[in-house]
């Protein structure tokens, strides 16, 4: 099995430019999420959802779009690049419904890096 | 609001000796609680979970954490380190809606020889 498979791995952007990062899962997991990671500040949640058609803001979603069309994609959409959201992006899915022995063990993207100059 | 503090930014242990990762949590229930590693470059691992029953658990790669109701702790601990266990731990918590995990800011360890 991929995982959790993000693309690309690395990209560099302009202020103002918009770009989109691709997370897709081949788990069949319900709850798909994306993290950003910056240096002292632990990874960060911005957008997560539940299902495919429900999406929800996490801790800091200014700036990001998400959708959730399939079960499988959750992609991320930076609207108009800024320097603030350089950052390395995770992508993390987990099953929903299995109790307590299962629920919330995220399995993590190899992460995306970006970089808006 | 719910934290997960990692007290220590980065530490350092020789090959061989024993190591403890510090990490305290906010929240007034039970806890879901979790350590990750994440070697450079790469995303993040589960190394064990807590989420009821022997506070004592053991996860994979020898290592093991216990939880602490009373200090609101759930320390990683290893007794024998690895250079290959040189990467950052993170500890985290499900929030109280049960919709996302809360991070600590991370553990550097660096292992000499």
């Amino acid at each position: 099995n991929a995982g959790v498979t993000q693309t690309p791995k690395f990209q560099v952007l302009k202020t103002g430019q918009s770009m989109t990062l691709q997370c897709a899962q081949d788990m069949n997991h319900e709850y798909m999420s994306w993290y950003r990671q910056d240096p002292g500040m632990g990874l960060r949640l911005i957008h997560y959802s539940v299902g495919a058609g429900i999406t929800d803001q996490g801790e800091v979603p200014n700036g990001y779009n998400v959708s959730r069309s399939t079960t499988e994609d959750f992609p991320l959409r930076l609207l108009s690049a800024a320097p603030s959201q350089t950052s390395v992006y995770f992508c993390a899915s987990s099953p929903l419904g299995t109790g307590a022995s299962g629920a919330n063990v995220l399995t993590f993207g190899a992460g995306s890096r970006l970089t808006v100059l | 609001a719910q934290s997960v503090t990692q007290p220590d930014i980065h530490i350092t242990v020789s090959e061989g000796a024993s190591l403890e990762l510090r990490c305290n949590y906010s929240y007034g229930a039970t806890p879901y609680l979790f350590w990750y590693v994440q070697s450079p470059g790469q995303g993040l691992q589960l190394l064990l979970k807590y989420f009821s029953g022997d506070t004592l658990v053991q996860g994979i790669k020898g290592f093991e954490a216990e939880f602490k109701r009373s200090q609101s702790s759930f320390n990683l601990r290893k007794p024998s380190v690895h250079w290959s266990d040189a990467a950052e731990y993170f500890c985290a918590v499900v929030n109280q809606a049960g919709t996302a995990l809360i991070f600590g800011k991370g553990t550097t360890l660096s292992v000499s020889s």
